[in-house]
């Protein structure tokens, strides 16, 4: 699996936007970029996941650099509630009998987001 | 609630003793993944099923072992526990590539061994 590269932490005010780093060199063509956030207690949740145009969902926005060797994860306007581990991943898209078995998601060590009061 | 159900929530339990944890993914999905997370690991992939089939295998041990079942539920049987198997144990679930809308976690089960 191609490997992420994430800040240990981060911190943000409250109500202020936040861009969350993800640094991905060695990403391929069929690479799709997800991002999951984990809550103090709680399982992974799904928060956004793109291939190469930027995406919009209710939680947040992916910005893909145009080489794609780098994206940004975007929350537009940080609770309290959006305090959270989040996990930048790389998912090999291709398919084929050779890459049977890669849906899997590897997680790495992620970014703690604080959110300051 | 995600849509994946993962029971019990808590387990406590001794040394030497079998559990089975158990999963029903989000319906529709077909795809269910097991992730073992204990302080010092992180989220470590464990096994994937398919409708039915074994997919992939990560860091599992020899003494767990797990299986999906026609109505898609899966359980994740681990045997002759040890101390050191005392963490979060998390299901996930996924149309197939997880493509779509993404991978659908369950809140948990938490193991703990004395």
């Amino acid at each position: 699996d191609a490997k992420t590269t994430q800040p240990n932490s981060m911190e943000s005010n409250e109500e202020e936007p936040v861009h969350l780093p993800c640094n991905h060199s060695t990403i391929s063509g069929t690479d799709y970029i997800h991002w999951y956030r984990q809550l103090p207690s709680q399982g992974p949740e799904y928060v956004i996941h793109g291939l190469t145009s930027n995406v919009n969902n209710r939680m947040a926005s992916l910005a893909i650099a145009e080489d794609r060797k780098s994206s940004t994860l975007i929350l537009h306007r940080a609770t309290l509630r959006d305090a959270a581990v989040y996990y930048c991943i790389l998912r090999d898209g291709s398919l084929g009998r050779s890459n049977f078995g890669n849906e899997k998601l590897t997680f790495g060590t992620g970014t703690r987001l604080t959110i300051i009061p | 609630d995600s849509g994946v159900t993962q029971t019990p929530k808590h387990l406590i339990t001794a040394t030497g003793q079998r559990v089975t944890l158990r999963c029903s993914p989000r319906s529709g999905d077909l795809s269910v993944y097991w992730y073992q997370q204990s302080l010092d690991q992180g989220l470590q992939f464990l096994i994937q099923y398919y409708n039915g089939e074994e997919r992939a295998k990560g860091n599992i041990l020899e003494r767990f072992s797990a299986q999906q079942f026609p109505d898609l539920h899966s359980e994740l049987n681990l045997s002759s526990l040890e101390l050191g198997d005392s963490a979060l144990y998390f299901c996930a679930s996924s149309e197939g590539t997880g493509d779509l809308h993404g991978y659908t976690f369950g809140s948990g089960t938490r193991l703990t061994v004395v």
